[in-house]
């Protein structure tokens, strides 16, 4: 069965301290990694989708990369306003579009 | 352009009791998926419905069920609501349902009481 594990659970950052988030999974074939972004009680807002391994994409302050193993999404010189739940999934190609999400780690990003 | 839009946004049910869910998706996309978040946890996969068939089902029982309509919205049902079903259920809708991304809607957060 496919699983996302992400660690850590949870993050405290200074303003400006640049952190790493993982994301490691196992799939029967991998379709795509997909990022997203949660603020509390709101939907995901959808931040990138990784195909192959080496593939990186990037937006503002955050960038992700991709193994054959794991995902890793950088935040550098994170700001206040970079606090939210970052969740990472995957989608096989066996599972037509399903997504199969881990938990989450919960950024905070202190001034 | 408008996004993903759920109705209602918060509800309460009692135990034993019966909801329904309703989701747009963004216009053009003709796959909608639901979701179940407990606290804590990421989203569950509960169903995928495209071009008004269904295209997946999760780990989810008989008491769960949906629909796509000929306009693409799409309806959740849950019979027989439990104290375990109270979460946020989140609806995504993609272009074609795979090899494209999945945006969600801002949820509908159920309480059973």
């Amino acid at each position: 069965e496919d699983q996302v594990t992400q660690s850590p659970e949870a993050l405290r950052l200074q303003e400006g301290e640049s952190s790493s988030l993982n994301c490691s999974y196992t799939v029967s074939g991998l379709r795509g990694l997909f990022w997203y972004r949660q603020d509390p009680g709101k939907g995901p807002e959808f931040l990138f989708t990784l195909y192959s391994a080496g593939e990186e994409k990037e937006k503002e302050r955050l960038k992700a990369t991709l193994t054959k193993k794991e995902s890793f999404l950088h935040i550098t010189a994170p700001k206040p306003e970079d606090s939210a739940t970052y969740l990472c999934a995957v989608q096989a190609h066996v599972s037509w579009g399903k997504l199969q999400f881990g938990a989450g780690t919960q950024v905070v990003v202190t001034p | 352009d408008a996004g993903v839009t759920q109705s209602p946004t918060h509800l309460i049910k009692t135990r034993g009791q019966h909801v329904t869910l309703r989701c747009s998706p963004i216009s053009g996309h003709k796959s909608v998926s639901w979701y179940q978040q407990v606290l804590g946890q990421g989203p569950q996969f509960i169903f995928q419905y495209y071009e008004k068939e269904e295209r997946g089902r999760g780990n989810f029982p008989d008491r769960f069920s949906a629909r796509q309509f000929p306009n693409y919205s799409s309806e959740l049902n849950v019979n027989a609501l439990l104290l375990g079903d109270s979460a946020l259920y989140l609806c995504a809708s993609s272009l074609e349902g795979m090899n494209t991304e999945a945006f969600f809607g801002q949820g509908t957060r159920l309480t059973v009481v």
